[in-house]
């Protein structure tokens, strides 16, 4: 079966510093891979999806970047945080079949608190 | 462009009554997908139903059921019977094709109380 492992589950960080989160899918190859942003009391809003290695698309502009180094590892960083940054981030997957209406497999979230 | 409106904030019921979750949505597309999802206090989404919008026949699994309706763009939740385990904040969400992949576009959540 497919899990999703994502971590940290908690991170306080300062203002400024870097940002590094990892996302990484198990038993299934090949996935779409995504990264939402769920700010306090709002739904989610994708910020990131990657169809395959290295490729990666922004739907908003922002203060972070996405990359895929590898086929199920998916990462989400940022050079300098702002407080605007924290939120709890949630990485996803989803199969390639069938394209849209597949659904995503959300992993357990990173709750940031930037200070 | 894609939207869905949960216009209920917060629900709280006393354990074992029904209660309807509302969900209203937007598009232009004319095949387009509806999802539901549950997210617990731990956090992670829990993925509950998936409806296309070729099939307005109404879903029941145990004491959960959906009530599609494409005159009125509602994809509605019911929960009979329940329970305070299924205190959560519900997501009703709206698939938006992209190329290869899809986003999800989601309302902003429904927070469910149920008490014992």
């Amino acid at each position: 079966s497919q899990t999703i492992h994502q971590w940290p589950a908690t991170l306080v960080q300062p203002v400024g510093s870097p940002l590094s989160l990892e996302c990484t899918v198990e038993g299934t190859s090949n996935p779409n891979l995504y990264w939402y942003r769920q700010a306090a009391g709002r739904g989610l809003q994708l910020l990131f999806y990657s169809v395959g290695i290295g490729q990666i698309s922004s739907e908003v502009p922002q203060n972070l970047s996405a990359s895929r180094p590898q086929d199920r590892q998916f990462i989400l960083s940022s050079k300098k945080l702002l407080l605007s940054d924290s939120g709890f981030y949630l990485c996803a997957w989803s199969t390639k079949q069938g394209k849209v209406g597949t659904e995503a497999f959300f992993g357990q979230g990173t709750r940031l608190t930037v200070v | 462009a894609q939207k869905v409106t949960q216009a209920q904030t917060e629900i709280s019921v006393v354990e074992k009554e029904d209660v309807t979750l509302d969900c209203v949505y937007e598009t232009r597309d004319t095949t387009y997908y509806l999802f539901w999802y549950k997210q617990p206090p731990s956090g992670e989404l829990v993925f509950l139903i998936r409806r296309n919008s070729f099939d307005e026949q109404n879903e029941i699994s145990g004491r959960y059921s959906w009530n599609f309706q494409k005159s009125t763009s509602s994809f509605n939740f019911t929960i009979t019977a329940s329970q305070v385990v299924d205190s959560a904040v519900y997501f009703c969400a709206l698939s938006e094709q992209r190329r290869g992949a899809q986003k999800l576009v989601f309302g902003q959540g429904t927070r469910l109380t149920i008490n014992p």
